[in-house]
């Protein structure tokens, strides 16, 4: 069974201040996402990485995908409040079938 | 496009009660993901589907559990007898057809078991 293991749990900063989160694994993925969670809500995709050692960026947001695609990180610059919510990346071993999800990482940023 | 529907929003019921949740995923999507989500569980896939055919139901977790989907447009999960222990919140997802594995997910539902 594929795990996906997200570091740290629970991160807690003030605004302003930059942060990255790790998601890690042992299996190779052909592509991963990340989702932001809000109570409440359901998951909603933030960026899919599919090729080993891309960068993608999304305002604020920076997502690098692994030279070996197993493991990926998410850079915030400059926090803001509403960035405060639930970050979960999830991998697919193939683009047909299901993903693992890891555990997710809490974010709270406090103004 | 609504996004995925999900129904109810909330339910509250008895132990050893039917529960019956309802999903509508968005047009034009060809799987069909049933999920739960508990604090101490995390986000766990139930079963999903492809073009309406059960793929993989290894995580559901008892007999009690079950899934159909009668068309494209639709899916219930239901339980049968209800137990405390199924509280959480059921999340459904789609995915549209030659896309990375990216999913949209509704809203989800609510479920306490008293």
């Amino acid at each position: 069974t594929q795990l996906l293991e997200q570091s740290p749990q629970f991160l807690s900063i003030q605004e302003g201040e930059n942060l990255t989160v790790y998601c890690n694994s042992s299996s190779v993925f052909s592509s991963l996402q990340w989702y932001r969670q809000e109570p409440g809500e359901g998951p909603v995709l933030l960026v899919t990485v599919v090729t080993g050692g891309e960068v993608k960026k999304l305002k604020r947001l920076t997502f690098q995908f692994g030279d070996a695609r197993k493991d990926s990180s998410l850079h915030i610059t400059a926090a803001q409040p509403g960035d405060t919510g639930l970050y979960l990346c999830a991998g697919a071993r193939t683009n047909a079938g299901k993903s693992t999800f890891g555990d997710g990482t809490t974010l709270t940023v406090k103004p | 496009d609504a996004g995925v529907i999900q129904s109810p929003r909330h339910e509250v019921t008895e132990m050893g009660q039917e529960v019956t949740l309802r999903c509508k995923p968005i047009s034009g999507h060809d799987y069909l993901f049933w999920y739960r989500q508990t604090m101490m569980r995390g986000l766990e896939l139930l079963i999903y589907f492809n073009n309406n055919v059960p793929i993989d139901d290894s995580g559901m977790p008892e007999d009690r559990f079950s899934a159909k989907m009668p068309n494209a447009s639709f899916s219930t999960l239901k339980i049968q007898p209800s137990e405390p222990r199924d509280s959480a919140v059921y999340f459904c997802a789609s995915r549209p057809p030659r896309t990375s594995a990216e999913a949209f997910f509704g809203q989800g539902t609510r479920l306490t078991v008293v």
